[in-house]
């Protein structure tokens, strides 16, 4: 199975940062990796899909990168409603797999 | 508008059974593959099972192979998972997802590229194994 290690676990940051939040594969998965959030209680929400397409309705202040082992979500300024835990995942084989989350605090 | 809802979940005693079900709407449901993931109480996400379109093809974790079957009725526009042999470690809050597709042409590749996410989530229904 592919495992997919994300960095860091948490952290918190202002309104107005750039965060960057890191995924890793365990081997390589092309650009087949998606990128989710996930607020308490609620069901996860795409933001990313390939590695750096948005999803419709995602504002662009979200973005994608990385290819093969790497990948980078980027959220270029952070908003207050941007909390929540992010999840990376990939698509390349089954078993799918989910990264362990990344946990987003503002300020 | 496109909902996921799903039902089916509950108490249930270790070695026990429960059938979950997910009802589509506002989607050709034929047209997708569908998942299944759980997120046990406190922790991250786990994809679970997903079926393709025709319920042809169909993947499972390693944790639940031999005791999930997912399923699909395309004439009632649902998905299905039979859970068996529960454990405690299926406790987790289900949730049914779409899996969209997007084909890409590369002009490196004769072949198209495709890529699969979950694009549309139902809230989930909760089960509980324990005794």
């Amino acid at each position: 199975d592919i495992q997919m290690t994300q960095s860091p676990s948490s952290l918190s940051a202002s309104v107005g940062d750039r965060v960057t939040i890191t995924c890793r594969a365990s081997q390589s998965i092309s650009n087949n990796l998606n990128w989710y959030q996930q607020k308490s209680g609620k069901a996860p929400k795409l933001l990313i899909y390939a590695a750096s397409s948005l999803q419709s309705g995602v504002p662009s202040r979200f973005s994608g990168s990385g290819s093969g082992t790497d990948f980078t979500l980027t959220i270029s300024s952070l908003q207050p409603e941007d909390f929540g835990t992010f999840y990376c995942q990939q698509s390349y084989s089954s078993p799918w797999t989910f990264g362990q989350g990344t946990k987003v605090e503002i300020k | 508008q496109v909902q996921l809802v799903e039902s089916g979940g509950g108490l249930v005693k270790p070695g026990g059974s429960l059938r979950l079900s997910c009802a589509a709407s506002g989607i050709t449901f034929s047209d997708y593959y569908m998942s299944w993931v759980r997120q046990a109480p406190g922790r991250g996400l786990q994809w679970v099972s997903h079926i393709s379109s025709s319920g042809t093809t169909i993947y499972y974790a390693d944790s639940v192979k031999g005791r999930f079957t997912i399923s699909r009725d395309n004439a009632k526009n649902s998905l299905y998972l039979q859970m068996n042999s529960l454990r405690a470690e299926d406790t987790a809050v289900y949730y049914c997802a779409r899996v969209g597709l997007t084909t890409y042409y590369y002009d490196s590749s004769p072949a198209p590229y495709y890529y699969y996410y979950m694009d549309v989530w139902g809230k989930g229904t909760t089960v509980t194994v324990s005794s």
